[in-house]
């Protein structure tokens, strides 16, 4: 399978413990995307990379949470102290180097759920 | 401000009918369009996608979408559901100067019934 790969596919956690996502993108994409998604509601941009470079981050990355993507490959989304508000669809998606034609391709997500 | 704003959040439709989900978009986030497609439990797939040229684009499984500038729209068509289209539709947008972020819309939920 040659697809964005993420994991765990779910997580069920206890308020106030850290968890850590991993996504392992397409190999020859440049660009890894982090979005969120909350039911009932389409996907929310969090940060995105450009190999090792994190270029940009959403407000709604607050300081509980952190992304690396530290050889430009793999990328790991940790949330801190999560609370239950975090509790989402953590989606990853990826895009080939040079110039963007925008097409994202996304993996199947990692479902976090906060007790 | 960029934004897609869907404009229905649920379709039910019967099983032969057509269909028609809405879509429009900022000016901002005009350079590129898409329609993804997420069936429950699974990730996002891409249905069809607007760079230039033609304003009718076709995708997979018979969906076709328009992009009309001057009403800044893209609302998705297809002539003929199954009941294997029912999931949740999104649109998005992004413009080449911003990272190839996209925009995503509320998402239509959209319901084919026999």
């Amino acid at each position: 399978d040659t697809g964005v790969s993420q994991n765990p596919r779910h997580k069920i956690t206890k308020r106030g413990q850290n968890v850590t996502f991993r996504c392992d993108p397409i190999s020859e994409h440049n660009r890894l995307y982090w979005y969120r998604q909350t039911l009932g509601q389409g996907p929310e941009f969090l940060t995105y990379f450009q190999n090792e470079a994190q270029l940009e981050k959403s407000r709604l990355l607050s300081d509980r949470f952190s992304a690396e993507r530290p050889k430009g490959s793999f990328s790991t989304l940790e949330i801190q102290r999560t609370e239950q508000g975090d509790s989402a669809m953590y989606l990853c998606a990826s895009s080939p180097r040079g110039l963007a034609t925008g097409e994202l391709f996304f993996g199947e997500g990692s479902r976090l759920t906060v007790l | 401000a960029q934004s897609v704003t869907q404009l229905d959040s649920q379709v039910p439709v019967f099983e032969e009918a057509p269909v028609e989900l809405r879509c429009n978009y900022s000016s901002s986030v005009s350079v590129y369009l898409f329609w993804y497609v997420q069936y429950p439990n699974q990730g996002l797939q891409l249905l069809l996608k607007y760079l230039s040229g033609s304003t009718l684009v076709k995708g997979i499984n018979g969906f076709e979408a328009e992009f009309n500038k001057s009403q800044t729209s893209f609302h998705l068509r297809k002539p003929s559901v199954h009941i294997s289209d029912t999931a949740e539709y999104f649109c998005a947008g992004g413009s080449y100067n911003q990272g190839g972020k996209l925009i995503f819309g509320q998402g239509t939920e959209l319901s084919v019934k026999p």
